[in-house]
């Protein structure tokens, strides 16, 4: 069975510029959250989806972040325009329905740099 | 509201020695607690949690965890590294089911010298 995948592995924009993330959970999973750790600090929960609705977005930066989940399946984190501080690795998790904190599989995550 | 607190953000052992990873939290009400492990290029994995029950829990690899409620603790142990245990560990803390995300601490770097 495939993991949660997530791409690309690493980006590398300029600041001002679009970068989108995606993120493929476990087929199946209902519950696909985004995860963010900047350089030197804690990971820190963005948004939480289940299927393709937004439950709980209260972690996100600001309104230059844009998540959307069509149809259930994968995810789409879109940052626009990218800013300095927007750099880090962002993750992904999914889990089944009923599944909470302590059933959650993470991806390898997306390294963004922005310059 | 939860915290999680990481004793090191770098803890250096040689091959053979005792690890011990510190992590206490704070949270109004019982927790899940959790610790990951990432190693390079690779995800977080889940090393071991505590949900309810027993308080030594043991997870993979040999690590294991106490869950000290009155000392809101949770550290990370394993008798006898391995080089391949060197990687960055995060404690975490989720409250108890639902839709409960995760606080993570900020990590700890572990690193094993010959």
């Amino acid at each position: 069975e495939a993991g949660v995948t997530q791409f690309p592995s690493h980006s590398v924009i300029e600041k001002g510029q679009t970068v989108t993330l995606r993120c493929d959970p476990i087929s199946g999973h209902d519950n696909l959250y985004w995860y963010r750790r900047v350089m030197g600090k804690e990971i820190k929960f963005l948004l939480h989806f289940v299927k393709e609705s937004k439950q709980d977005e209260s972690g996100m930066p600001n309104n230059r972040f844009l998540a959307e989940r069509t149809g259930g399946t994968y995810s789409t984190l879109k940052v626009q325009p990218a800013e300095l501080e927007d750099s880090g690795v962002y993750f992904c998790a999914s889990s089944q329905l009923r599944g909470g904190a302590e059933k959650l599989f993470f991806g390898s995550g997306t390294q963004l740099s922005v310059l | 509201a939860q915290s999680v607190t990481q004793l090191g953000s770098h803890v250096s052992v040689s091959e053979g020695a005792l690890v011990l990873l510190r992590c206490n939290y704070s949270s109004s009400v019982p927790p899940y607690l959790f610790w990951y492990v990432q190693y390079p290029n690779q995800g977080l994995q889940l090393l071991l949690k505590y949900t309810t029950g027993a308080t030594l829990v043991k997870g993979i690899n040999g690590f294991e965890a106490e869950f000290k409620k009155s000392e809101t603790s949770f550290h990370l142990t394993k008798p006898s590294a391995h080089m391949s245990d060197a990687a960055e560990y995060f404690c975490a803390v989720s409250l108890l089911s639902g839709y409960s995300t995760l606080t993570f601490g900020k990590g700890t770097m572990l690193l094993v010298s010959p």
